[in-house]
Formats: C-alpha cells, structure tokens, sequence
C-alpha cells in the first residue's frame, strides 16, 4: 500500500486569493497526479507531475491557474490561483504501486 | 478519449440484500480498478482487476476485457457499505496510472 498525507484537508478562501495544496509520500514514486472532484461529479484527473520536468496537464485545465511543483520524490504541490466559486472542490493527489492506485485523504476547498 | 459508463447512477437497498455495479469502457483498458468513497470523501480502493475475478470478504470483481465490462457484486450490504462506487480505468496508450473515471454508483444502504 501507500500512505499519502495531503494539508490541508479543508479550508474556506476568498475569492481572488491562491491556495497551496501539499502532498507527501511515504516512498518515492515517479508520477504523482493530481484529481479534482467538483461537487456531486466525479473525479476529473488535472495534471501528472513528474520530477525534474514540467507538469502535463489534461484538456481543459492550464499552468496558469494549476501551477504544480514537484521538487523532490515523494512531495508535490498544486496551487489553485486566482480562485472563483466554480473552483469549490475537493482536490486529491494519488500514486500508483505495483498496478493498484492509491489517494490521498483530499482537500476540500470551499471558495466565498 | 474513453467512455467509462456506470450503472445504475443510484442504488437503494435494505441492509442485506444483494447488488451488482455495472461498468462498461469504450476502448481496450491496461488497468481498471474499482473504488468506494465513503461519505466523507475519502477514496479506499477496492480492487485492481484488469481482467478475471477477484474477491475479498462480501465483494467480489469481475473484469472481461474482450467485451469491456466489469461488474462488482455486493452481497448482505451493510449500512457502512453506503457511498459511492466509481470504476476507472487507465486506457491503453495513456500513461501508467493515468485514470478515466465514471459517474459513479451511489449506494444507500437502510437499515
């Protein structure tokens, strides 16, 4: 298995301010992904964060908006910026072990 | 991309009976896993079944890849089996670990 800790685990913003999602895994991986799961939908994969090289982000969402770091192994981060209502979500990182793909507890973010 | 269809959206049941989830994918899949989120959000995965038949406790999993179907069978539910099942998958071509999700099945169990 994998243990993965993500902070915060909720937090209520401002609208126009940025927030910083961290991730931490127990042991080192190659790709960590970040997921965002919109009120009552599904998760909807954002970027794959790589060591050492730029983040590849999926249709839809920008670098602009998503800055990811990943400085190191078992660390990422995901910042949300600029932040709207719309992105009121619960933002999950998650690795994979031997075929089975493990998630962190989420962040749930509630934007006024 | 893939379609990754679940069925049904939602699901009602008296504390134990019986229930299968239905997921079906429109392309060949490397990985496909079967994920419950209890209602306070977290992700616990359930099983990691690219093709066959696995089971653990009351769940079961069935994969058949050549006909892009997986089903997850419940059986004598319980009140904490409530939430919501997703299926997903990594498609074939798409990087490792990857993953397409459903909508989800959400389940209430009653007492």
């Amino acid at each position: 298995s994998a243990v993965i800790s993500q902070k915060p685990s909720r937090d209520i913003c401002q609208r126009g301010t940025s927030l910083t999602i961290q991730c931490q895994v127990d042991s080192q991986v190659t790709m960590m992904f970040w997921y965002r799961q919109q009120p009552g939908q599904s998760l909807t994969l954002i970027a794959t964060a790589n060591q050492g090289s730029e983040a590849t982000y999926e249709s839809g969402f920008v670098i602009d908006k998503f800055p990811i770091s990943r400085p190191n192994l078992t660390f990422s981060t995901l910042t949300v910026s600029n932040m709207s209502p719309e992105d009121s979500s619960i933002y999950l990182c998650s690795v994979g072990r031997s075929g089975t793909i493990y998630f962190g507890e989420g962040s749930w973010l509630t934007v006024v | 991309g893939i379609q990754v269809e679940q069925s049904p959206p939602d699901l009602i049941l008296q504390e134990g009976a019986n229930s299968t989830l239905r997921c079906n994918f429109s392309d060949s899949v490397n990985n496909l896993q079967w994920f419950h989120q209890n209602p306070w959000g977290q992700l616990i995965n359930l099983f990691y079944i690219p093709s066959g038949t696995k089971q653990n406790g009351r769940l079961s999993a069935t994969t058949v890849a050549t006909e892009r179907y997986s089903l997850l069978y419940i059986s004598s539910s319980q009140t904490t089996d409530s939430g919501v099942y997703f299926c997903a998958v990594e498609p074939s071509g798409a990087g490792s670990y990857q993953l397409t999700f459903g909508k989800g099945t959400k389940l209430s169990v009653i007492p």
